[in-house]
């Protein structure tokens, strides 16, 4: 287990409907990026936070948007939701931004849409 | 763009088997590779990594690798699995530059018969 927890669990929303979704970051960590599984296929990278600044965005539209907080934990926000949205969404947490820093994974929030 | 492939979407192994999972990224530049492992119901968790130095890396669990860098390859092995490795394997690459973004495989579903 790492000191990465997410929530919720499981969410099942319907499309055009907003959800957000929370992750608190291990100790010490300040950096926060987060990942969506699609069914069948590896953690695709949706965007990165370091010291409450977006650090970098993978190839998705505005309509996901993030926060990080003072105590670094993060949000993950989905507008105008869509039936392929559906997926396992991972938040990792890492002790500095920079590609010699180990990521810890979240166990995820399951969404479906409907 | 960055992509990595992994070889085999599904194996299939006995017990004591050998394992390999094969592992090609497509970066040019120097890159950082790690390989996760997701056990049923749990987080992606880290099971080696390479930075540099030794092209032949050990992990947990009596599991290694190998970059060649010349076949921009990092093929996962290990000489005798157990029932307790059947899990999905990621390989994942880091552009040692920039932000840390981890580019994912599509991962590789290994199930050890006892």
């Amino acid at each position: 287990e790492t000191g990465v927890t997410q929530s919720p669990t499981h969410l099942i929303k319907t499309r055009g409907q907003q959800v957000t979704l929370r992750c608190s970051s291990q100790s010490g960590h300040n950096t926060v990026s987060w990942y969506q599984q699609a069914l069948g296929q590896g953690p695709q990278f949706i965007f990165q936070y370091y010291r409450e600044e977006e650090n970098g965005r993978g190839n998705f539209p505005p309509r996901f948007s993030g926060l990080q907080f003072p105590n670094y934990s993060s949000e993950l926000n989905v507008n105008a939701l869509e039936l392929d949205d559906s997926a396992l969404y991972l938040c990792a947490s890492s002790y500095q931004a920079g590609p010699a820093y180990e990521q810890y994974f979240g166990p995820g929030t399951r969404l479906t849409v409907t | 763009a960055q992509s990595v492939s992994q070889h085999n979407h599904h194996v299939i192994l006995s017990e004591a088997a050998s394992l390999e999972l094969g592992c090609n990224y497509s970066y040019g530049g120097t890159v950082n590779l790690f390989w996760y492992v997701q056990y049923p119901g749990q987080h992606l968790q880290l099971l080696l990594k390479y930075f540099s130095g030794d092209p032949l890396v050990k992990g947990i669990k009596g599991f290694e690798a190998e970059f060649i860098k010349s076949k921009f390859s990092f093929n996962l092995r290990k000489p005798s699995v157990q029932w307790s490795d059947t899990a999905e394997y990621f390989c994942a690459v880091i552009r040692n530059s920039g932000y840390s973004t981890l580019t994912f495989g599509k991962g590789t579903m290994l199930l050890v018969s006892p």
